[in-house]
């Protein structure tokens, strides 16, 4: 199974809205990640999850709010959102914080009205 | 300057042509990734190089870290390879990967 699943594959949330994404992995994959991506650009790196724990945060607002449950877990609260957050989220899992081949999954696209 | 750049920006080709894809970066790296990205967003790693060439399929990556180019090669095309293809590194000093900005490539019937 190299399977990176998220849900939900759309969001659509107002400014005061609290939401959730979720990521899941069972390929005994150590480090998670979400990336944001606009369109028409390439992703980029919001948080970085190494053994369950939080090892990179990109100086990214606290309206998102990352959270590693378990080791094949990975949620991302979001709350008070702008318009400008409206995005394509991606969760990815690496064997290896870091190292290795990145699994992506869909990606949730999201929608801040 | 990026310190990923991809040529051309946007490809477009007949099916059953030969296409490549360029890559140039500017810093030291311990590994560079092609990904290939279908509308509607999901993300696929095809090769992941440190040096030389890999083949999987009709897809053929090469680098050469002299230089600091990659090159990813597409034969015999296909509509269904219609996709934004991604050249990302990651930095020998650093720990996270850089991408550059993306190929467009459509390929017609």
């Amino acid at each position: 199974d190299t399977e990176v699943t998220q849900t939900p594959k759309h969001l659509v949330m107002g400014m005061t809205n609290k939401k959730s994404l979720k990521c899941e992995q069972h390929m005994g994959h150590r480090a998670m990640y979400w990336y944001k991506q606009k369109a028409k650009k390439p992703p980029e790196l919001m948080f970085v999850y190494s053994y369950e724990k939080l090892s990179i945060n990109e100086s990214v607002p606290s309206r998102f709010s990352p959270e590693c449950p378990n080791s094949s877990l990975l949620n991302l609260h979001l709350h008070a959102l702008q318009p400008e957050d409206s995005a394509l989220y991606l969760c990815a899992s690496s064997q290896a914080p870091l190292l290795g081949t990145q699994y992506f999954g869909p990606g949730t696209r999201l929608l801040v009205l | 300057k990026n310190e990923v750049e991809q040529s051309p920006q946007n490809l477009t080709a007949q099916e059953g042509e030969f296409i490549t894809i360029n890559c140039s970066y500017s810093v030291g790296i311990s590994a560079l990734h092609w990904l290939q990205q279908h509308p509607g967003g999901g993300i696929v790693s095809l090769f992941m190089l440190s040096s030389g060439k890999k083949k999987h399929g009709r897809l053929i990556a090469t680098i050469n870290i002299q230089e600091k180019h990659s090159s990813l090669h597409i034969t015999a095309s296909h509509p269904r390879d219609s996709a934004v293809y991604i050249c990302a590194v990651r930095e020998t000093s650093g720990s996270r990967l850089t991408f550059g900005e993306g190929t467009q490539l459509t390929v017609n019937p």
